[in-house]
């Protein structure tokens, strides 16, 4: 099993810059997870997606950023333009269902927004 | 909302002893699952126990939903086990995978 699959695992950026997280869920798996992780504010959930349909997005930020999963096995964290404050550890996580079954992370994306 | 108590908040063993990480939610939970956090940032699953008692090697988890409590048993403690060590929770009728704010562990050789 390949686990949670995301890119880049590294991303240096210009603020204004566009950068786009790319993340392939366990096959299998209808369940799928952005988070993000910052000293201040620990781990938050930014979006989740159930059948590839986005159920809740009251965790983004702002409209800076956007998330789409076109297919089951491709999901996309947008940030237009970025912002040294949107430097941060993303994390992706899916799982089968929600409740009942263990969620699996990423290794992240570590972003940073000079 | 939903909150998510780790204790301690840090703690530093010598190789070789046992701790015990204690989370506790302020909510009934359908989901309850503890990570480790390893100095490279991986978010590594330990176990998924909403209830009852699990052990995996080094490690044991027991969860007392009636309580709103889990506890993380370490026994003999490597110096591969520091890293920060995260409680999740998943109320009923939700979805979202509330995080503690962790317990910073680091073990001396």
């Amino acid at each position: 099993d390949a686990g949670v699959i995301q890119s880049p695992r590294h991303e240096v950026t210009e603020m204004g810059q566009e950068v786009t997280l790319r993340c392939k869920p366990i096959s299998g798996h209808n369940s799928l997870f952005w988070y993000r992780q910052t000293m201040m504010r620990g781990l938050e959930l930014l979006i989740y997606f159930n059948n590839n349909v986005p159920i809740d997005d009251s965790g983004m930020p702002e409209d800076r950023f956007s998330a789409k999963m076109p297919n089951a096995s491709f999901s996309t964290l947008k940030i237009q333009p970025s912002e040294p404050r949107d430097s941060a550890v993303y994390f992706c996580a899916s799982s089968q269902q929600v409740s009942g079954n263990t969620i699996y992370f990423g290794e992240g994306s570590w972003l940073t927004v000079v | 909302g939903i909150q998510v108590e780790q204790s301690p908040p840090d703690l530093i063993l010598q190789e070789g002893a046992n701790s015990t990480l204690r989370c506790n939610f302020s909510d009934s939970v359908n989901n309850l699952q503890w990570f480790h956090q390893n100095p490279w940032g991986q978010l590594i699953n330990l176990f998924y126990i909403p209830s009852g008692t699990k052990q995996n090697g080094r490690l044991s988890a027991t969860t007392v939903a009636t309580e709103r409590y889990s506890l993380l048993y370490i026994s003999s403690s490597q110096t591969t086990d520091s890293g920060v060590y995260f409680c999740a929770v998943v109320m009923d009728s939700s979805y979202k995978l509330i995080f503690g704010s962790g317990t910073r562990l680091l073990v001396r050789p």
